[in-house]
């Protein structure tokens, strides 16, 4: 059974650090990996998605990279600021099924 | 821009009731997901269903059931709302080659 993991749960960081955020995955037989990220009390926003022949995706400040091989996905975000701050989730969406199996995600916390 | 609409953002409803939550996706994807979403639990998938009138049971069915009787629309139903149901659920919509676009959320409350 897929199990997602993403470390640390919670981050503080000051504004204008560059970070990463990690995700890892058990079952390497992944159709996509995707990052989203969720401002409190609402939805699922897609921020950048990685197929599995893909090794990253860049969107603005944003870069994630795949390996497949180790189950590890980063989300690199650059130049931070306060409007980041957020809780990120990963996901791993599964060949066999479509099933969508989610990481418990990264609240960040960017600091003025 | 693909657009998944949930019909309801908050919703608090008695015990024992019959409570539908409804999700609407306007791009004809095949896939679609129920999950609730409760803190330090995360994200768990409820149902799921790759077709019209087609359902699989995610990782927590009990209690819920669905519909889908049109492409674009998905039920969740809770047979006789419970205190524990109390959540925020979000809908979730995909293509076979998926990138998941996920609703507003709806926060239900049962008291």
């Amino acid at each position: 059974k897929q199990e997602v993991t993403q470390i640390p749960a919670a981050l503080s960081v000051p504004e204008g650090e560059n970070l990463v955020l990690n995700c890892s995955f058990t079952d390497s037989a992944i159709y996509n990996l995707q990052w989203f990220r969720q401002d409190p009390g609402k939805g699922l926003t897609s921020l950048l998605l990685i197929q599995s022949s893909q090794r990253e995706q860049t969107s603005g400040r944003l870069n994630a990279s795949l390996d497949k091989s180790s189950g590890r996905s980063t989300l690199y975000i650059a130049a931070s600021q306060p409007g980041d701050s957020a809780t990120y989730l990963c996901a791993a969406i599964m060949n066999r099924d479509d099933k969508i199996i989610f990481g418990k995600g990264t609240r960040l916390h960017i600091l003025p | 821009d693909v657009k998944v609409t949930q019909s309801s953002r908050y919703l608090v409803k008695r015990t024992g009731e019959k409570v539908f939550l409804e999700c609407v996706q306007d791009m004809d994807h095949e896939n679609m997901f129920w999950y609730r979403q409760d803190p330090g639990l995360g994200l768990r998938l409820i149902y799921f269903s790759y077709d019209v009138k087609m359902k699989e049971k995610g990782d927590i069915p009990e209690g819920y059931s669905v519909s889908r009787e049109k492409k674009e629309r998905f039920s969740l139903i809770l047979e006789s709302a419970s205190t524990n149901q109390t959540s925020m659920y979000l809908c979730a919509s995909s293509l076979s080659e998926p990138e998941a676009f996920f609703g507003q959320g709806t926060r239900l409350t049962v008291v």
